[in-house]
């Protein structure tokens, strides 16, 4: 079965600087990978996707993820955090097999200080 | 274009009561339909998923259950609500053989 960790349940970052939160997989296949965002009280937004191909990707409000085979991470970046990305983030792996289920991380809560 | 539809947005139960909450999508056929719960602080926690009509796959013994009457409606239901119910309820639909999942807005419900 699949599984997803995000070691970090909270981090607090300036306006302006960089950001990455951590994704490690487990998954006896190649993943599809994705990476979403919630605003409190809101569904989740994609906000990129990987399933093969380039293993560097990038999505929408300027963020990125890199698929590293050999560390089983897709971790996700941003050069410039905005105050707009205070949110939480969710890492999910997912499975063609039995449904294309998703399993999610528990999630990064991302505070911006200005 | 595809649209998602979730209701009611907020919800207030006493212990003991029925439970239906819906959802529907649009702009697509044959959809694989998704139950998730986000309980407070925690992450999403599959619950049901569909892949057709009359097909519900639970992934969690609890007191609640999942019927799919029409292609593009997807019901969550329970007989008689507990305390730990309470949680957001979160829909998502994904096109037939791809895993990526598109949400609706969430239902909070608070179970009193």
């Amino acid at each position: 079965a699949q599984s997803v960790t995000q070691p970090d349940i909270h981090i607090t970052v300036s306006e302006g600087a960089s950001l990455e939160l951590r994704c490690n997989y487990s998954y006896g296949a190649t993943p599809y990978l994705f990476w979403y965002v919630q605003s409190p009280g809101q569904g989740l937004q994609l906000l990129l996707k990987y399933f093969s191909g380039d293993t560097l990707v990038q999505g929408i409000k300027g963020f990125e993820a890199e698929f590293k085979r050999s560390q089983s991470s897709f971790n996700l970046r941003k050069p410039s955090v905005h105050w707009s990305d205070a949110a939480e983030y969710f890492c999910a792996v997912g499975a063609t097999a039995a449904g294309n289920k998703l399993t999610f991380g528990g999630g990064t809560r991302v505070l911006v200080k200005p | 274009s595809q649209t998602i539809h979730q209701w009611p947005a907020t919800l207030v139960q006493p212990v003991g009561s029925p439970l239906s909450l819906e959802c529907t999508v649009e702009g697509t056929s044959n959809p694989n339909l998704y139950w998730y719960r986000q309980a407070a602080g925690r992450g999403l926690q599959l619950l049901f998923y569909s892949v057709g009509i009359g097909q519900i796959s639970s992934e969690v013994p609890q007191n609640l259950s999942a019927s799919r009457p029409q292609d593009r409606q997807f019901i969550l239901s329970s007989k008689k609500l507990l305390l730990s119910d309470s949680g957001f309820y979160l829909c998502a639909w994904g096109r037939e053989g791809f895993t990526e999942a598109f949400f609706g807005q969430g239902t909070r419900l608070t179970v009193v």
